[in-house]
Formats: C-alpha cells, structure tokens, sequence
C-alpha cells in the first residue's frame, strides 16, 4: 500500500537555525498538510496545500513557516529561525480527497 | 471554533475486555468524524469514519457510531488484544473544509 514518507525521522537543531522537514506525499494525491504534535498536547493543523498554493493554514503557521513543493514528488516545511518552543513531531499528510494519510513523522529538537 | 474532547487517558484494560473510549465534538453544520491509532514509534493511521449522522464506521473489530443527537463518536471494540496498545485521536473535518481537528488522544493499555 502506498504510504507516505517523512525524513529525517529526528532533527536536532540550535536556536536560531533555518531547519527543512521533507515528505513525499502519496503520487496520485492532491492536496497535501503539515501538522504538529508537541509532546503531550494534541495534534494540531498547521497549514495546507492544493494546486501550488497555500488553501488553509492555522495561526501557528506565522512568517517562520513556510512550505513549498519544489519539484513534482516532495513537499517541505521550513522553519526560518526556530524557536526552542518549535520542539515537536512535524506530521505531514496527503489526500486524494479524503480521508488524510499520515507519515511516521519528524521528531524536531531544538537545543 | 470547532472542538474535539476525548476521556482521558490512559486506559487499562486486560486481554479480551470491553472497550470504549468517549469522544465528543462541537462543530457547526455537518462534520465527517474519524478515529485515528497512533502505535508506538509511528505516524497516525486512519482507523474508521462516518461521514454523516447514525453511519457506524468499522475496521479490524472497531465501531464508532456518529450521533448527532449527543454530538458523540464513541469508539467501541468487544474483545481487546494487547496489540491494540496505542493512542487513539478521535478528529472532525467541517463540512467544506479539508483540515482535521483533533482531540487530544487516549492511551490504550492492554495487559495479557
């Protein structure tokens, strides 16, 4: 079954450092999402992506955030300068529709 | 704004018992209601849905039925096995929106 993949699996960062979480999304799938899951909180929606342009996003999602799809398999989140409160699991998904399909996640650490 | 509010976990429970995990939503109109596991060490894995009011969703012994009446989507299973140790996010789309919001999911611990 496909699946969608997330690398890398843990990112350890400074303060301050821009930092990319990849994830291939699922070929056939449309639209395309970044969530974020701080450690014992819930998961929470950051933004999402249809048609190379931002459809949806969260008021966390503010101008340290940014996504992109460079080219026609990968979707990436990149966090400007981070925050030690950026410390969480990234969870990126994709959808032909619905429902979402979720990756394994990235664990970000910032020190 | 929209809300998901699950019982809190973790919940303990012994090979072959009954389980249920409460969960219930504030939204507007009509959401789609899902139920997402989260084993250890992995991602969030689509467990059911109903996507309107009295559809039961089902999957590998799990039943969740969406009442509109009580704004519930319980998940239900008659016999536990210690593989379905995990945390389970009970989430809600809006109806014309594409995003989840999710609960703050529930621990499930099953013992031999």
């Amino acid at each position: 079954e496909p699946e969608v993949t997330q690398t890398p699996s843990h990112q350890v960062t400074q303060m301050g450092q821009e930092v990319i979480l990849r994830c291939v999304p699922i070929s056939n799938h449309l639209y395309f999402y970044w969530y974020r899951q701080i450690l014992g909180q819930k998961v929470e929606f950051l933004v999402s992506f249809y048609n190379n342009e931002i459809s949806e996003k969260s008021e966390i999602f503010d101008d340290q955030f940014s996504v992109e799809r460079p080219d026609g398999s990968n979707f990436t989140l990149k966090i400007r300068s981070t925050k030690l409160e950026d410390s969480a699991m990234y969870f990126c998904a994709s959808s032909e529709n619905q429902p979402q399909h979720f990756g394994d996640g990235t664990r970000l650490s910032i020190l | 704004g929209d809300s998901v509010t699950q019982m809190e976990g973790p919940v303990t429970l012994s090979e072959e018992a009954f389980l249920t995990i409460n969960c219930t939503y504030t939204a507007t109109g009509y959401p789609s209601l899902f139920w997402y596991v989260q084993y250890p060490g992995e991602g969030l894995q689509l467990l059911l849905k109903a996507t309107k009011a009295d559809d039961k969703g089902s999957n590998k012994g799990f039943e969740a039925t969406y009442r509109k009446e009580t704004t519930s989507f319980h998940l239900e299973k008659g016999s536990v096995q210690v593989s379905d140790s995990a945390v389970y996010f009970c989430a809600l789309r809006p109806s014309g929106y594409s995003t989840l919001t999710f609960g703050k999911g529930t621990m499930l611990l099953v013992s031999p």
